[in-house]
C-alpha cells in the first residue's frame, strides 16, 4: 500500500534563507510523485511532479525536488524563501492513472521578514 | 477553459439535511474524484469515477453518494448531513492518458459546515 510521510508539520524560515520540506514515501510500484501548494483559503496548485524522466525536478516559483529511490524520499527545496511562499505544502504519491492520490498530512511553511 | 469548477462555494446545513455538490470539468477528462480536507489530515478520497456511468468508493465513502451521468459532471450527495461531515470538499479530474502520470486538476473547493 502507498503512503506518504511529511516529516515536519511546521517549518519556519527567514526571508532569503533556504527552504527544505521533507517527504518520504512508500509504494509497491514505480510511483509518480507530486508537490502541491495551498495558500490560505485557496485551492491546490501543482508545484512540480516526478514521472521517472529525471530525478531532479524543477517546478514553479523556484522550487525543485529530488527523487531518491534508495532513500524513498522526495524532498522539496528552494534556495531563497520569499514572503509569498508562506502556505501549506502537500507531498503526494500516485500509482497510476485513475487511482487515488495519496496525500501527506501537510507542512505549513512560515516565512518571517 | 474554466478547468474544474465547483458549486456552491460555501454552504451551511443543519444535521439531517441533504444537499448535492456539483463538480464540472471542461477538459474532457475521463477520471473524476471527490476528496475531503480536514485539518492535519491532508486530503482523503471519498469516491471516484473512471468514466461516465461508473463510480467507486475511496478511503472515506460512508455517508456520501455520487453519480456521473455525464462525462463532464460529478455529483456528490449527502443524504443526511452530520457534523462530522463539516469539511472542505475538493473535486478533481485527470485524463485517461497514462502519460499524464495521474496529474489531477483541482477545483477551488466547497466549504461545508454542518450544525
Amino acid at each position: 500500500a502507498q503512503s506518504v510521510t511529511q516529516l515536519d508539520s511546521h517549518v519556519s524560515v527567514s526571508e532569503g534563507t533556504p527552504v527544505l520540506l521533507r517527504c518520504n514515501y512508500s509504494s509497491s510500484y514505480s510511483p509518480s510523485l507530486f508537490w502541491y501548494v495551498q495558500h490560505p483559503n485557496k485551492g491546490l496548485q501543482l508545484l512540480l511532479k516526478y514521472t521517472s524522466a529525471a530525478t531532479l525536478v524543477k517546478g514553479i516559483n523556484g522550487f525543485e525536488a529530488e527523487f531518491k529511490k534508495s532513500e524513498t524520499s522526495f524532498h522539496l527545496t528552494k534556495p531563497s524563501a520569499h514572503m509569498s511562499d508562506a502556505a501549506e505544502y502537500f507531498c503526494v504519491v500516485s500509482e497510476g492513472a485513475g487511482t487515488a492520490l495519496i496525500f501527506g498530512k501537510g507542512t505549513t511553511l512560515s516565512v518571517s521578514s | 477553459n474554466a478547468g474544474v469548477t465547483q458549486t456552491p462555494k460555501f454552504r451551511v446545513l443543519k444535521t439531517g439535511q441533504s444537499m448535492t455538490l456539483l463538480c464540472a470539468q471542461d477538459m474532457n477528462h475521463e477520471y473524476m474524484y471527490w476528496y475531503r480536507q480536514d485539518p492535519g489530515m491532508g486530503l482523503r478520497l471519498i469516491h471516484y469515477s473512471v468514466g461516465e456511468g461508473t463510480t467507486a468508493k475511496g478511503e472515506v465513502p460512508d455517508g456520501y453518494n455520487v453519480s456521473r451521468l455525464k462525462k463532464q459532471n460529478f455529483l456528490l450527495g449527502l443524504e443526511s448531513a452530520a457534523p462530522s461531515q463539516t469539511s472542505v470538499y475538493f473535486c478533481a479530474s485527470s485524463p485517461l492518458d497514462r502519460g499524464s502520470w495521474n496529474e489531477q486538476f483541482f477545483g477551488p473547493g466547497t466549504r461545508l459546515t454542518v450544525l
